[in-house]
């Protein structure tokens, strides 16, 4: 019930394209959901995050999607471009929660955008 | 400059040794964690400790070992019982509160030959 199932593992997307990448949760207790970018030999960098109260948040060309009842969230990116070529996770975990907590990580997403 | 710190940023090790990975934080956060990247891999949890002098075992926390001595710094030993650890290691810290948030380091990549 811990787990966090992304999808796909690989993604190529042409310039200018729209790359979607998707997580899945089971544990509903889950109620900060953020997205992290890394790029090769770095540490990941926080992108963007959403809470379960909202179905949509938008910074710049990306988006999240949240569907609480289907217990989903998505990543966009609009008008992809090679620079956004990176490896993206997704997470999940509770906030406000007293002791150690750890967040859950998806497996990945190496996305390439092809110029 | 606030932030975390991870050095060095590579590590070369004989097989056998010990290694310790140093991480400090000035963010004045309380909670701070220890993941294993492998290539093309995803993160994986060592350790985490929510306040100094407490910390508890990940997923893989077999062969490595920490201390939290001090609220902004959080080392990694990587022991000879590890049995792969050439990896890349990254730290993060967690703001806790209203804007609970994690983030990370710039990582130490360590090679043992």
């Amino acid at each position: 019930q811990q787990q966090v199932k992304q999808s796909p593992q690989s993604l190529i997307v042409q310039k200018g394209g729209i790359s979607i990448i998707n997580c899945a949760y089971e544990n509903t207790a889950f109620d900060y959901f953020p997205w992290y970018q890394q790029f090769p030999g770095k540490g990941p960098a926080l992108l963007i995050a959403i809470r379960p109260d909202v179905s949509e948040k938008k910074e710049g060309r990306f988006t999240i999607s949240f569907n609480k009842s289907a217990k989903q969230f998505s990543l966009h990116i609009m008008d992809s471009q090679p620079g956004d070529s990176a490896t993206y996770f997704c997470a999940a975990f509770r906030t406000f929660i007293q002791g150690a907590q750890k967040l859950v990580f998806g497996q990945g997403t190496r996305l390439t955008i092809n110029p | 400059d606030g932030g975390i710190t991870q050095s060095p940023k590579y590590l070369f090790r004989k097989e056998g040794q010990n290694v310790t990975l140093s991480c400090e934080q000035n963010l004045n956060h309380d909670a701070m964690y220890w993941y294993r990247q492998d290539p093309g891999q995803g993160l994986r949890l060592i350790y985490y400790s929510q306040i100094v002098n407490d910390f508890q075992k990940g997923d893989i926390a077999e062969g490595y070992s920490v201390s939290r001595e001090k609220k902004e710094s959080f080392p990694l030993t990587v022991t000879s019982a590890q049995k792969n650890p050439t990896a890349f290691y990254l730290c993060a810290s967690r703001t806790g509160g209203a804007a609970d948030t994690q983030y990370f380091g710039p990582g130490t990549r360590l090679t043992v030959l």
